[in-house]
């Protein structure tokens, strides 16, 4: 069965701290896997993007991480900010011609000041 | 980025009357569009997949019926919850599939419409 899992569920941080989010997942074939940032009330935003043969890659102060033998992900949050505070799902796509996403449940990320 | 705009952002009504969503994409053509459901502290969940000129795919457990998914064009997609009742009360959010040729495709999600049935 196709599945995503992320942890933490939830994390609460100091502003200006680092954090790593991690997902694993275990969808075959697999196609690409994306990291996106949900604010509360809005829609899912795409932070990264990666396939099979990338291992990382960044997006500002974010860097998610790939191991496609492991199949394990990880996001990178470097020196957060307060509007760092959101939600961050771990969305994998499997090579079908369903164009179908398999959502993790997400980890609530909450940065104090 | 491809901007998907869903309109109206919230809306509030009365238990047994329908609801109208609409999702656009602004600046591709979307022949796929997906509609998803998501409850507080929970992940998007999968409704349906809208077809453009053709019925919509409903996941299990999705009543046809209750959600109408209408995608007339290339750019609107709609979603009508009929005989609305407070326990669809939920965030709605669509998405686009853009498709940049071979396997370069990427759904694109739109700001969501809270749905609060009275």
């Amino acid at each position: 069965k196709n599945q995503v899992e992320q942890s933490p569920q939830s994390l609460i941080i100091l502003e200006g701290k680092n954090c790593t989010l991690q997902c694993n997942y275990t969808v075959s074939p697999f196609s690409n896997l994306r990291w996106y940032k949900q604010d509360t009330g809005r829609g899912p935003v795409s932070l990264t993007i990666m396939t099979f043969s990338e291992n990382t890659k960044s997006n500002g102060r974010y860097t998610a991480t790939l191991d496609a033998d492991t199949k394990q992900s990880s996001l990178h949050i470097t020196a957060s900010q307060l509007s760092d505070s959101a939600s961050y799902i771990c969305v994998v796509s499997a090579v079908d011609s369903s164009y179908k996403l398999i959502f993790g449940s997400g980890t609530r990320l909450l940065v104090r000041p | 980025g491809a901007v998907v705009s869903q309109h109206p952002s919230r809306v509030i009504c009365k238990s047994g009357t329908s609801v109208k969503i609409e999702c656009r994409s602004l600046d591709f053509q979307a022949t796929t569009m997906f509609w998803y459901r998501q409850f507080p502290k929970q992940s998007l969940m999968l409704m349906a997949t809208s077809n453009e000129g053709s019925k919509a795919t409903y996941e299990q457990g999705v009543e046809k019926d209750k959600f109408l998914i209408n995608h007339a064009s290339l750019t609107l997609s709609t979603l009508t919850v009929t005989s609305a009742h407070p326990e669809d009360s939920s965030f709605y959010i669509c998405s686009a599939l853009r498709v940049a040729g071979g396997l370069d495709r990427e759904q694109f999600f739109g700001p969501g419409t809270r749905l609060t049935v009275l």
